[in-house]
């Protein structure tokens, strides 16, 4: 198994432009999620998705969203990048009942907007 | 909106010391994750504890959780320098993560 996967691993962006981060998991997993994380900073949540087609907002959602139309991925889209948004972006996933609701991250999206 | 406290944030420790990492928590949560974090990597998990009285060991390492001081430690016995990393703990309410801001230890030989 690959686990999770993300995708592009590295990304400058202009002020304004629009882009997605994509991830992918191969566990089967229903619950996936988008953090990101600042310089020196903990992760913040901001969308999680608990199976294909429901997703809800983290503690900080503005100036993205998601989508989930299968199992396996969960794009996150940022429509107007702003210099706020430059941080380290990861994907997570997880199983509830198994593995004791461990949470399985991916490699991370490291994206800076100038 | 459920906060989230580490201490220490930065920890420079001996190799062969004992010591403990305190993650504070301010409301009612289902679960508490301890991470480990290397420079420029991703989030390896170490423990998820699910009740009161929780404790769990992996090697050096003793995660706990009392839930009625909303407090869990990460206890390190004997470091060694491959323990040298970012200590996250995390809180979860429901589909909810909150995350402490880290605490960075060193072990020096």
């Amino acid at each position: 198994n690959a686990g999770v996967t993300q995708t592009p691993k590295f990304r400058i962006l202009k002020i304004g432009q629009s882009m997605t981060l994509q991830c992918t998991q191969d566990m089967n997993h229903n619950y996936m999620y988008w953090y990101r994380q600042d310089p020196g900073m903990g992760l913040k949540l901001i969308y999680y998705s608990v199976g294909a087609g429901i997703t809800d907002k983290g503690e900080v959602p503005n100036g993205y969203n998601v989508s989930r139309s299968t199992t396996e991925d969960f794009p996150l889209r940022l429509e107007l990048a702003a210099p706020s948004q430059t941080s380290v972006y990861f994907c997570a996933s997880s199983q509830r009942g198994r593995r004791s609701y461990e949470q399985y991250f991916g490699p991370g999206t490291r994206l800076t907007v100038t | 909106e459920l906060k989230v406290e580490q201490n220490p944030l930065f920890l420079s420790m001996q190799e062969g010391k004992n010591y403990t990492i305190y993650c504070n928590y301010s409301t009612t949560s289902d679960r508490l994750y301890w991470y480990r974090q290397d420079p420029g990597k991703s989030l390896e998990s170490l423990f998820v504890l699910l009740s009161n009285g929780a404790v769990k060991q992996e090697g050096r390492l003793m995660a706990s959780l009392d839930t009625k001081a909303r407090l869990s430690t990460l206890h390190i016995t004997a470091a060694v320098h491959d323990l040298s990393a970012t200590y996250f703990c995390a809180s979860a309410a429901g589909n909810q993560f909150y995350f402490g801001t880290g605490t960075s230890l060193t072990v020096i030989p």
